[in-house]
Order: structure tokens, then C-alpha cells, then sequence
């Protein structure tokens, strides 16, 4: 069973389009970050949020943090075939452990 | 963001050999990782890379399998032994940033494929 779940597992659309990917657990995380990897590449830290109910923006991408700390999602507003990729939610647990729990992953295709 | 450099990028092994891979930072870290990535799949946490004594192993990898070395704060090797197709994945290294909120940095793969 996978602690981080992330939903849909794939999506591929036309350019413009908007979508959301959301990340969830039953478990509590100290803090959350949203990777992005491309083929032949590591995965790319795209934002941490470490706040219940915080809500970051970085250019047409909008992360928000559940209130509980348990969730969180990822929108794309008029996506472009750069955001073509693959997204990963990764979170600490609140345990105070360092190392990471990967989410599944969501796999984006970005139609031009 | 430190910058993370893996050799070898890719290889193709024998199955029953052993490989070992190399991750150089380009400054001094606390904490080190090894993650496996299979084919289309997310990330598994290996271990983790302790300076100066024995890795913390995930539940479902043993040391004998995949042997760690850590010597200092800016290297760390990992191997992966007596390979079988099964084994064939990507293999990462990552480093923790500096700001306190768990973010971690990607070195860019090492892509291993046993036949």
C-alpha cells in the first residue's frame, strides 16, 4: 500500500487545457514538496509547503496544503508541452525522520 | 542547491555481477540518500548514507545486496551485487538541502540494465 497516493496516474491533454493532481494520504507530513522529472533526468524540486492551508504559486503552477497536513494538490493553469513530464508529491513525515516518501507519481502529457 | 554528479550515467551488466556506483557533491552534506526507480514506476528509498558509520536500511534491502560507503561528507558509493534482471532501474542519489524543510536534491540517474 502506497502511504502517498496521487491521482490520476496519467493524463495527457491539449495545450491550454488546465488540470489538477492531487496527492493524499492518511498520514500527517512535517512538510511537502512537488518534484517534476523529465526522461534521463533526476527529479527537480519544484516547491516545499509547510503550513496547513498554505497555498503557493509559481508562474501558471498553484500548490496547496491541506489544512490536516495530510493532503495536497498541484494545478496547471493553460498547460504547455514544456510541463510535459512526470510529477511526484514526496512528504516528511511528522516523526521527525528525515528521509522521504515518494507519492506514486503522475504522468503528464502536454499535446501541442 | 548543490550540484550532484553520478557515475556512471548508464550501464548494461551480466547477470551475477556486481556494479558499483559513484555520487560526488560539490559541497559538504549532511545527509545522503539512494533511491531505485523501476521502469515507469516512482521512487523507493534504498537507504540512507551515514559519514562514518553503517547505512540505514529500508525495510525490503539488505546490506549484503546493496553495500554502502559513505568516507566523507561530499562522496558516497553505491553497489549493487550479484545482479539479476530484477535489478534493473534507475538508481539515484540525493543530498538534503540546507533550509530545514526536508527538500532534497537529485543527482541525474544512474540508468543500469542486467541481462
Amino acid at each position: 500500500t502506497q502511504l502517498l497516493e496521487q491521482s490520476p496516474q496519467f493524463l495527457s491533454i491539449q495545450e491550454g487545457e488546465n488540470l489538477t493532481v492531487y496527492c493524499n494520504s492518511s498520514s500527517v507530513f512535517s512538510s511537502l514538496q512537488w518534484y517534476r522529472q523529465e526522461p534521463g533526468e533526476g527529479p527537480v524540486l519544484l516547491v516545499t509547503v509547510v503550513t496547513g492551508g498554505e497555498v503557493k504559486k509559481l508562474k501558471r503552477l498553484t500548490f496547496q496544503f491541506g489544512d490536516a497536513r495530510k493532503d495536497s494538490s498541484l494545478h496547471i493553469t493553460a498547460a504547455q508541452p514544456g510541463d510535459t513530464g512526470l510529477y511526484l508529491c514526496a512528504g516528511a513525515l511528522d516523526t521527525g525522520r528525515r528521509a522521504l516518501t515518494f507519492g506514486s507519481g503522475t504522468r503528464l502529457q502536454v499535446q501541442p | 542547491s548543490a550540484v550532484i554528479s553520478q557515475k556512471p550515467s548508464r550501464d548494461i551488466c551480466q547477470r551475477g555481477t556486481s556494479l558499483t556506483i559513484q555520487c560526488q557533491v560539490d559541497s559538504q552534506v549532511t545527509m545522503m540518500f539512494w533511491y531505485r526507480q523501476q521502469p515507469g514506476q516512482s521512487l523507493t528509498l534504498i537507504a540512507t548514507a551515514n559519514q562514518g558509520s553503517e547505512a540505514t536500511y529500508e525495510s525490503g534491502f539488505v546490506i549484503d545486496k546493496f553495500p554502502i560507503s559513505r568516507p566523507n561528507l561530499t562522496f558516497s558509493t553505491l553497489t549493487v551485487s550479484n545482479m539479476s534482471p530484477e535489478d534493473s532501474s534507475i538508481y539515484l542519489c540525493s543530498v538534503t538541502g540546507t533550509g530545514g524543510r526536508f527538500e532534497q536534491y537529485f543527482g541525474p540517474g544512474t540508468r543500469l540494465t542486467v541481462t
